[in-house]
């Protein structure tokens, strides 16, 4: 079975440039989450879907980031414009069953914002 | 205050000894608890998934959840230097599904 997949896995821009990030979840899997990490410290949540609907987006700083689940299985998300402090790990992750809380992550997508 | 605190290390053990990680936490509507276990430049994968109170094994690890005193253990017998990673904690109600995760705590298993 194959794992999360993420693109790109490194992605280093000028501040206030656009970026996207994309993720393929394990196929299957109806639950997708967007999560952020920075260095040493745990990955905190941006977004959750269930299937194209987005149920938690209480993180996601709507004035940057934006993130679309098209025909829910591919996702998308994109800030513009990138802040230094943007700089971090972006983390997608799925999951089959939310009552378990068993989340399969992806490797990550590292942003470096100059 | 954080929900969920966890002492970032690094912890230095020589192969074959005894670790103990440890996560305290605040919100006592936490039922289901998680260790991941995160190598460098790579994503967290689930290590140990525990309900409530109690103990769970598995092979070399075992996990323990009191939550009584809102504090919960990840022991690792046998470390191995292949056990170097960062381990992280993570928690999460049952009425919801966001997890809450710790810091992480960098393990390094030296020869």
């Amino acid at each position: 079975e194959a794992g999360v997949v993420q693109s790109p896995r490194y992605k280093i821009i000028e501040k206030k440039q656009p970026v996207a990030f994309w993720c393929n979840p394990i196929s299957g899997h109806n639950t997708l989450y967007w999560y952020l990490q920075n260095l040493g410290q745990g990955p905190e949540l941006l977004i959750r879907y269930e299937n194209e609907e987005a149920v938690d987006d209480s993180q996601l700083p709507k004035d940057r980031f934006s993130a679309e689940r098209l025909k829910g299985v591919d996702s998308t998300l994109k800030i513009q414009p990138a802040e230094l402090g943007d700089s971090a790990v972006y983390l997608c992750a799925s999951s089959r069953d939310t009552g378990t809380g068993e989340l399969f992550f992806g490797e990550g997508s590292r942003l470096t914002v100059l | 205050q954080k929900e969920v605190e966890q002492d970032p290390g690094p912890l230095s053990v020589p192969e074959g000894a005894i670790v103990s990680l440890n996560c305290t936490y605040s919100n006592s509507a936490f039922q289901y608890f998680m260790w991941y276990r995160q190598y460098s430049r790579k994503g967290p994968e689930l290590l140990m998934y525990t309900y409530s109170s109690g103990n769970k094994e598995d092979g070399r690890f075992t996990a323990q959840v009191d939550k009584s005193s809102k504090y919960i253990s990840l022991f690792i017998r046998d470390s191995q230097p292949s056990d170097s990673a960062t381990y992280l904690c993570a928690m999460r109600s049952g009425t919801a599904s966001k997890l809450t995760f710790g810091t992480g705590t960098r393990l390094q298993v030296t020869l």
